[in-house]
């Protein structure tokens, strides 16, 4: 069975601060894949980036960098330099095997001015 | 190119009334999901298109819930009859044809049952 574990519910920052949303997944497939979706107030799921089990590079995109460890079986998301319009809940998952996600239950960032 | 479209965005019914989700997914994706929100809880993958056929219905919670995708194109999703643990957020999702792609999704149903 396949688990996706996001501990933080909520998150309250103040703009410009740096925030990293936890994720920690469980899978016995030894290739699957990772995902973060976010989810503004307007309710649609957003893709943001996708990772594979067998690449553990880091990446970076703008103010976003995720954070992949196998040994750890986490991955995280940071967002550096917060701003009002990253307010959303942001959502790790997983595919193995199958083709379906398993999602986390989602983190609930707020960004205050 | 346009994305995931679902209708209607929200949906009030009354307990045994049926409801017909409607799902467009993006243009030339093989692939169609069908997920849920119930209140509170996580997105439950219910089940899974290539094309016309139905790959995995695994999640698909009992038989009060008949999915279709005619042709292979947009794809519905009844319930009938509905119940009060019907009420949440259904999402539809589409992926090109292979394994790896990314799932792009729409802005979801919200259902209301009464």
């Amino acid at each position: 069975a396949q688990k996706v574990t996001q501990a933080q519910t909520e998150i309250s920052v103040v703009e410009k601060e740096d925030v990293t949303l936890d994720c920690v997944y469980e899978t016995r497939d030894t290739t699957y894949y990772l995902f973060w979706y976010k989810q503004p107030p307007s309710g649609e799921l957003v893709f943001l980036i996708r990772r594979n089990s067998f690449d553990e590079q880091n990446e970076i995109s703008g103010r976003y960098s995720w954070n992949f460890q196998k040994s750890t079986s986490s991955f995280n998301f940071t967002i550096t330099a917060s701003q009002v319009v990253d307010s959303a809940v942001y959502f790790c998952a997983l595919r193995g095997s199958a083709r379906q996600l398993t999602f986390g239950s989602g983190t609930q960032l707020t960004v205050l001015p | 190119e346009a994305g995931v479209t679902q209708f209607p965005s929200h949906s009030v019914i009354e307990k045994g009334q049926t409801v017909t989700l409607r799902c467009d997914p993006i243009s030339g994706h093989d692939n169609l999901y069908w997920y849920r929100r119930v209140m509170g809880k996580e997105i439950k993958f219910l089940l899974h298109f290539v094309k016309e056929s139905k790959q995995d219905e695994s999640g698909m919670p009992n038989n009060r819930f008949l999915a279709e995708r005619t042709g292979g194109t947009y794809s519905t999703l009844k319930v009938q009859p509905a119940e009060l643990e019907d009420s949440g957020v259904y999402f539809c999702a589409s992926s090109q044809a292979g394994g790896a792609y990314e799932q792009y999704f729409g802005p979801g149903t919200r259902l209301t049952v009464t």
